[in-house]
């Protein structure tokens, strides 16, 4: 199996611009989530989705924030007008169907800047 | 209410040594699971273990080993013989039961000085 992907690996932005994060989950992997890292913190819950529904949205998903799985795969996590406070580590996670949501395996992360 | 404490913010100790991290956890619910994450320093969460609050079976793997005890609720990580690639970032986590996203304490930063 491929582990979890995600694209871009690094982004640098201006303030105020648009940005779209990819993720692709293991292949098998019907669910999946979005964490934010922010620098001496650990990752936390932004959003999920079990195969193409978005189920969960916590309350750091601001109306700036939007993510998208329209076909039960890949995802898609857009920003709009970033803040410099959205500068972290976006990450990605998916885990099997069936049973509980345990043992979500990570992509490498998003590292967004903005400046 | 959920909480994952994980009051050791550094350690660093020397190649070979053995290491403990602590986890305290906080939850109302009988039932949930605890997981522990290594991150490199490339950053990628790497899954190590999950553990069911009704099964207290410390466990080892390798150099590895876990001690999960309900009464104190704590579920801390040992590493014996330490090794420079051991360094990095190791955080505890708390999935309880029907919800979906784990809750991450704020990590433990491990240095192995060769």
């Amino acid at each position: 199996d491929t582990g979890v992907s995600q694209d871009p690996r690094h982004k640098i932005t201006k303030r105020g611009q648009n940005v779209t994060f990819r993720c692709d989950p293991i292949s098998e992997h019907n669910r999946l989530y979005w964490y934010r890292q922010t620098l001496g913190q650990g990752p936390e819950f932004l959003t999920y989705f079990q195969n193409e529904a978005q189920l969960e949205k916590s309350r750091l998903l601001s109306d700036r924030f939007s993510a998208e799985r329209p076909k039960g795969s890949f995802s898609t996590l857009e920003i709009q007008r970033t803040e410099q406070g959205d500068s972290a580590m976006y990450l990605c996670a998916s885990s099997r169907r069936g049973g509980k949501n345990y043992e979500q395996y990570f992509g490498p992360g998003t590292r967004l800047t903005v400046t | 209410a959920q909480k994952v404490t994980q009051a050791q913010t550094e350690i660093s100790v020397v190649e070979k040594e053995d290491v403990t991290l602590d986890c305290v956890y906080e939850t109302r619910d009988t039932t949930y699971y605890l997981f522990w994450y290594k991150q490199p320093p490339s950053g990628e969460l790497v899954f190590l273990i999950r553990r069911n609050s009704f099964d207290e079976q410390n466990e080892i793997s390798g150099r590895y080993s876990w001690n999960f005890q309900k009464s104190t609720s704590s579920f801390n990580f040992t590493i014996t013989a330490s090794q420079v690639v051991d360094s990095a970032v190791y955080f505890c986590a708390l999935l309880q039961t029907g919800a979906n996203n784990l809750f991450f304490g704020t990590g433990t930063r491990l240095t192995v000085i060769p």
